[in-house]
C-alpha cells in the first residue's frame, strides 16, 4: 500500500496569507495525484488532479505541483471560504488501491 | 445536474450487517465506474471500493475484504454497499462517488453508520 503523509497537520494562517500544503508519497505515483477541500458536513470537493490541473469551476488561487514522492498545494490568497481540510489522493495503483492523506487542516488564526 | 444520495446508515451493533444504498440521476450511470468512499471520525478519508460499469469488476481496501460487497443496478441506477461483521472501526460517514479517471468529481452528501454496542 502507498502511505500518502500530509504536513503539517493543522495550519493557523489569516485570511489574505498565502499557504502551502505538503504531500509525501511512499513511493513514487508520478503525477497520479490529487487534491481535494473537505468543509464541515460537506462532500469533498475536488481541486486538482494530475498533480497539477485544476479541476473545473476551481479558482486560480489554487495551484498545485509536483510529481514522484513531493507534491505541494497552495493557495496564493486564502479567502474565509477556504478554511476547511485539505486531503491528498493517489491513484496510481492498478488494481485500484487508492490511499488519502491524513489530511491538513486550515484553522483562522 | 449530477446526483448522488444515499440512504441506509444507522446505529447497528458490532458484528451485525447493512446494506447501503446510493440512488444516481443526472448521467448515464451504466458508463461510470462508481465508488464508496468513507470517513472514519478522527481519521481522514478511506477508499473502500470501486465497481465496473457493468458490474463485472470489483476491487476493495485490504480492511474490508472478505465483509464487504460492492454491486451496482444500473436499470435502477443504483449503486450498493453489503456491510457484514461490521466493526466499530467501520463507523463512519459513507459517501459513494463517481469515478472520473480514478478521481472524484461527483460525491453524495454521505450517511453516517455508527458501529457501537
Amino acid at each position: 500500500e502507498i502511505v500518502m503523509t500530509q504536513s503539517p497537520a493543522t495550519l493557523s494562517v489569516s485570511p489574505g496569507e498565502r499557504v502551502t500544503l505538503s504531500c509525501r508519497a511512499s513511493e513514487s505515483v508520478s503525477s497520479r495525484l490529487a487534491w481535494y477541500q473537505q468543509k464541515p458536513g460537506q462532500a469533498p470537493r475536488l481541486l486538482i488532479y494530475g498533480a497539477s490541473s485544476r479541476a473545473t469551476g476551481i479558482p486560480g488561487r489554487f495551484s498545485a505541483s509536483g510529481s514522484g514522492t513531493e507534491f505541494t498545494l497552495t493557495i496564493s490568497s486564502l479567502q474565509s471560504d477556504d478554511f476547511a481540510i485539505y486531503y491528498c489522493q493517489q491513484y496510481k495503483n492498478w488494481p485500484p488501491m487508492y490511499t488519502f492523506g491524513q489530511g491538513t487542516r486550515l484553522e483562522i488564526k | 445536474e449530477v446526483q448522488l444520495v444515499e440512504s441506509g446508515g444507522g446505529l447497528i451493533h458490532p458484528g451485525e450487517s447493512l446494506r447501503l444504498s446510493c440512488a444516481a440521476s443526472g448521467f448515464s450511470f451504466s458508463s461510470y465506474w462508481m465508488a464508496w468512499l468513507r470517513r472514519a471520525p478522527g481519521k481522514g478519508l478511506e477508499w473502500v471500493a470501486s465497481i465496473k460499469q457493468d458490474g463485472g469488476e470489483t476491487f476493495y481496501m485490504d480492511s474490508v475484504k472478505g465483509r464487504f460487497t460492492i454491486s451496482r443496478d444500473n436499470a435502477r441506477n443504483s449503486l450498493f454497499l453489503q456491510i457484514n461483521s461490521l466493526r466499530a472501526e467501520d463507523t463512519g460517514v459513507y459517501f459513494c462517488a463517481r469515478e472520473d479517471h480514478s478521481t472524484y468529481v461527483f460525491w453524495g452528501q454521505g450517511t453516517l453508520v455508527t458501529v457501537s454496542s
